[in-house]
């Protein structure tokens, strides 16, 4: 079964807290995921291609993590900024294809 | 740099009318796009597959005749909504794939709001 699925589906956070979501896949024939940030009424962006198990990967006050035989993927984001707002997607691949999970919605209040 | 345009963003036909959408890689040459549809709270549903010179390969579902894709270039990828429907209102959205990317990154273009009236 193709699917990948993200929790929460959205969140709320004060400004300054640290703030973490989930994305979970089938762990067979496994082969990248990737992590994008997705702000309103732009394109969304690339921040990860995590490839292998115990992959940990940063961007400045976001950092990701893979656990490949389990089937997830963390995204961390440390003292959220209201600029981190945004929805955050993952997706596998399936050889060039991507699969998509539906986001996860983050709200930094200031 | 991996910057991918789309227009227009947004759009508003009546039924019956056909709808043309534009994606094209700014700075990078594309193998392959992608064209993507999402409705509310759902994920991005892929589409098609499209490769520059051939003919698209289109996902289960989706109807090859409503949807035309058109991949002329490297660079630009058109999708044409053929005599709309309300039904067809949704957010579509195009990525692009550089030529021989290792993980096959897709970069995105800002996607297009289709209003069917």
């Amino acid at each position: 079964i193709l699917n990948v699925e993200q929790s929460p589906q959205s969140l709320h956070v004060q400004e300054g807290d640290s703030t973490n979501f989930t994305c979970s896949f089938p762990s067979s024939n496994f082969y990248a995921l990737h992590w994008y940030r997705w702000e309103t009424a732009k394109s969304p962006e690339a921040l990860f291609v995590m490839t292998l198990n115990g992959d940990e990967k940063k961007k400045g006050r976001i950092s990701a993590t893979l656990n490949t035989k389990e089937g997830y993927s963390y995204l961390y984001i440390k003292g959220s900024q209201p600029e981190d707002s945004a929805t955050y997607l993952c997706a596998r691949n399936y050889g060039q294809n991507f699969v998509f999970g539906p986001g996860t919605r983050l709200s930094v209040l200031p | 740099g991996a910057v991918v345009s789309q227009h227009p963003s947004r759009v508003i036909c009546k039924s019956g009318t056909s709808v043309k959408i534009e994606c094209r890689s700014l700075d990078f040459q594309a193998t392959t796009m992608f064209w993507y549809r999402q409705f509310p709270k759902q994920s991005l549903m892929l589409m098609a597959t499209s490769n520059e010179g051939s003919k698209a390969t289109y996902e289960q579902g989706v109807e090859k005749d409503k949807f035309l894709i058109n991949h002329a270039s490297l660079t630009l990828s058109t999708l044409t909504v053929t005599s709309a429907h309300p039904e067809d209102s949704s957010f579509y959205i195009c990525s692009a794939s550089p030529v021989q990317r290792l993980y096959y990154e897709q970069y995105f273009g800002p996607g297009t709001r289709l209003t069917v009236t």
